[in-house]
């Protein structure tokens, strides 16, 4: 199975750039890595998504390595509107079908 | 376009009662994913719905179930509830499934408290 491992919780400030990495060591070939903000009592919310090298969007930055066993989520310049829980998703695929699992999600507070 | 919507937003019921939780998709998507969050806690996979039929299933009891009917909506249903049911119970869509790059959407959650 394809888990993930995210830093529980993060501190920036505002204006600062804030790097999120998530492991992902059994990620399989088919699988696409797919970051989440989600704040309090909310559905998560769709950042951005990536397979391999760079994404970006008008929202973040989505670097993978070669090996595509971790991903790191950059959101450049953040705000207090940032703080939220950003959860790294990767689809993980068995016998019985592909069931998908959410990392344990990171919690970044941005302060002042 | 509309997003995942989900109804109700609440819901209050006590210990042993039946809850039904409904879903629609955005148009166009097949794909219909449940998960539970606990309060505090992360995103917990309960099941997959594609194409009217149950893909797959997360570690959970047998009195969590659902359907997709034919317009691709989903029903979540919770047997006998118990008080840790307690929780924002989330649905997604997708167009086909998300490990091939088709993103999922979530709509706003139903907060389930068992009483």
């Amino acid at each position: 199975l394809a888990k993930t491992t995210q830093p529980i919780s993060m501190d920036s400030y505002e204006g600062q750039e804030v790097n999120i990495t998530c492991s992902h060591n059994n990620i399989a070939t088919n699988d696409y890595i797919t970051w989440y903000q989600q704040f309090p009592s909310q559905g998560p919310r769709f950042i951005i998504q990536g397979y391999k090298t760079k994404v970006t969007n008008e929202v973040a930055s989505l670097f993978i390595p070669a090996d595509r066993k971790s991903s790191t989520l950059s959101l450049p310049r953040v705000s207090l509107s940032d703080t939220a829980v950003y959860y790294c998703l990767v689809g993980d695929d068995n016998n019985a079908g592909n069931m998908l699992t959410f990392g344990g999600g990171t919690r970044l507070m941005v302060k002042p | 376009e509309a997003g995942v919507t989900q109804s109700p937003t609440h819901l209050i019921k006590t210990r042993g009662q039946q809850a039904t939780l409904r879903c629609s998709p955005i148009s166009g998507h097949t794909s219909v994913y449940w998960y539970q969050q606990a309060l505090g806690l992360g995103l917990q996979f309960l099941l997959w719905y594609d194409e009217g039929e149950e893909r797959n299933r997360g570690n959970f009891p047998p009195r969590f179930s659902g359907r997709q009917f034919p317009n691709y909506s989903s029903e979540l249903n919770v047997n006998a509830l118990e008080l840790e049911d307690s929780a924002l119970y989330l649905c997604a869509s997708s167009r086909t499934t998300a490990s091939l790059g088709d993103t999922q959407y979530f709509g706003p959650g139903t907060r389930l408290t068992v009483l």
